[in-house]
């Protein structure tokens, strides 16, 4: 079974600039979320898709983050414009049901995308 | 905002030893997941707990949730140099008995292992 597969897998840009991040999630999995990871913290969930729904998008930085899941497979993040804060590793992660008994599901997380903004 | 606090941030021992990490909350969580991440990678699930006072075991990780379901530990005997990893704590906060896959992380612990 392919894994959650993410692109690019290291970017740079200079402040201001825009950048985006490509997702690709494990086949039949309905649920797909991104993460930011700053160096030395735990993931952050930016925002959870069900199929092409939005479920929470409440971390999300809405005035320069943002995301869509076109058809419910493929998922990208943009960010315009980037900020120094936002040099990161960005997470996507997927699961086969959004909604569940508690514990009866598991995340599979893509390798990330590291960003740095110089 | 419920907040998971993990310690210690920083292990550095010797293979053969043992080792303890801790996740802590103010807060109940209905589930609690530990995470095991490698450099240049994603987590990777390494167990979840869901009934408070629970333990359970992975070959030489030791895993428990605490009575009131607000704190874990993870213990790893006689270490080797391939645990090394940063270990994340999550929790799910969803009330009730249905969880809709919204965690909250810890900062992780960074172990490393000497051989």
């Amino acid at each position: 079974e392919a894994g959650v597969a993410q692109s690019p897998r290291y970017k740079i840009i200079e402040k201001r600039q825009s950048v985006a991040f490509w997702c690709n999630p494990i086949s039949g999995h309905a649920t797909l979320y991104w993460y930011q990871q700053i160096l030395g913290q735990g993931p952050k969930l930016l925002i959870q898709f069900q199929n092409n729904g939005v479920v929470d998008d409440s971390q999300l930085p809405k005035d320069r983050f943002s995301a869509e899941r076109l058809k419910g497979v493929d998922s990208t993040l943009k960010i315009q414009p980037a900020k120094l804060e936002d040099s990161a590793v960005y997470l996507c992660a997927s699961s086969l049901q959004g909604v569940g008994p508690r514990g009866s599901y598991e995340q599979y997380f893509g390798p990330g995308t590291r960003l740095t903004v110089t | 905002t419920q907040l998971l606090e993990q310690s210690p941030q920083f292990l550095s021992i010797q293979e053969g030893e043992n080792l303890t990490v801790y996740c802590n909350s103010s807060s109940v969580f209905s589930s609690l997941q530990w995470y095991r991440q490698e450099p240049g990678e994603g987590p990777v699930l390494l167990v979840t707990v869901v009934t408070g006072g629970e333990v359970k075991k992975l070959k030489r990780l030791t895993f428990q949730f605490g009575d009131a379901r607000k704190d874990s530990s993870l213990h790893i005997t006689a270490a080797q140099p391939g645990d090394t990893g940063l270990y994340l704590c999550a929790g799910d906060s969803n009330a009730g008995g249905t969880s809709y896959g919204k965690l909250t992380f810890g900062q992780g612990t960074i172990l490393t292992v000497h051989p």
